[in-house]
């Protein structure tokens, strides 16, 4: 495991229909970030996990949205009922601590709404 | 609430120039300043991490600044190749908080 993996790296929803985002950290990273990247805008932080514990869901719209990261298996971001807006770049990003090291980043999912 | 502002939003410069992208951030009280590199369709790249007891930090023909007192960083990029035409991000981590906070970006064309 050399980086940051997500899966997949494109998914296309219909409107109504769920979304499930998968992140699996580097190995030995215990800390997940989710970040949403709209078109034309910026990164925004949705959510930080650690293993089997939601940390900081600030980001997070109070609807539709959940995260979890469970003892076993990658990071889950799941939206429910999806709607255009919700078409982004998601990415996630792990590492060992919080804030003196540094995060790495997945390739991120494209997810698209028809 | 932290705000990072990025500055020029975009940068088209010949082959060989040095260049300098800059960014400043509204709360002092960070962690560190990370600057990554996003190429299109494609994920970020770490660069350079500066923690805030530093002042700057250098790899290869890349060198970042920190001046954490006055909100601002730099990122020096010398002798620019095509290679390097990339969106250049510039991010926080603030001490209050467990999150990264992201400037919008300076997209950087370097022409040969």
């Amino acid at each position: 495991n050399a980086g940051v993996m997500q899966n997949p790296r494109h998914l296309v929803r219909r409107r109504g229909q769920e979304a499930r985002l998968r992140c699996s950290p580097m190995k030995g990273h215990s800390h997940v970030y989710w970040y949403r990247q709209l078109p034309e805008e910026g990164l925004k932080f949705m959510v930080y996990l650690q293993k089997e514990n939601i940390i900081d869901e600030s980001g997070m719209p109070k609807e539709r949205f959940s995260a979890e990261f469970p003892k076993e298996g990658p990071s889950i971001l799941r939206i429910q009922q999806v709607v255009r807006g919700d078409s982004a770049a998601y990415f996630c990003a792990s590492s060992p601590g919080t804030g003196v090291q540094p995060q790495h980043f997945g390739d991120g999912t494209r997810l698209s709404i028809l | 609430k932290q705000e990072v502002t990025q500055i020029p939003a975009a940068l088209s410069v010949p082959e060989g120039e040095n260049l300098v992208l800059n960014c400043s951030f509204t709360d002092s009280a960070i962690y560190n300043l990370q600057w990554f590199r996003q190429d299109p369709g494609k994920g970020l790249t770490s660069l350079l991490l500066i923690q805030s007891s530093q002042r700057e930090q250098t790899s290869g023909r890349l060198n970042a600044s920190l001046d954490k007192s006055s909100g601002r960083s730099t990122l020096y990029i010398a002798a620019s190749q095509p290679g390097d035409s990339a969106t250049y991000l510039c991010a926080v981590f603030e001490t209050s908080g467990s999150r990264l906070t992201f400037g919008e970006g300076t997209q950087l064309t370097v022409n040969p």
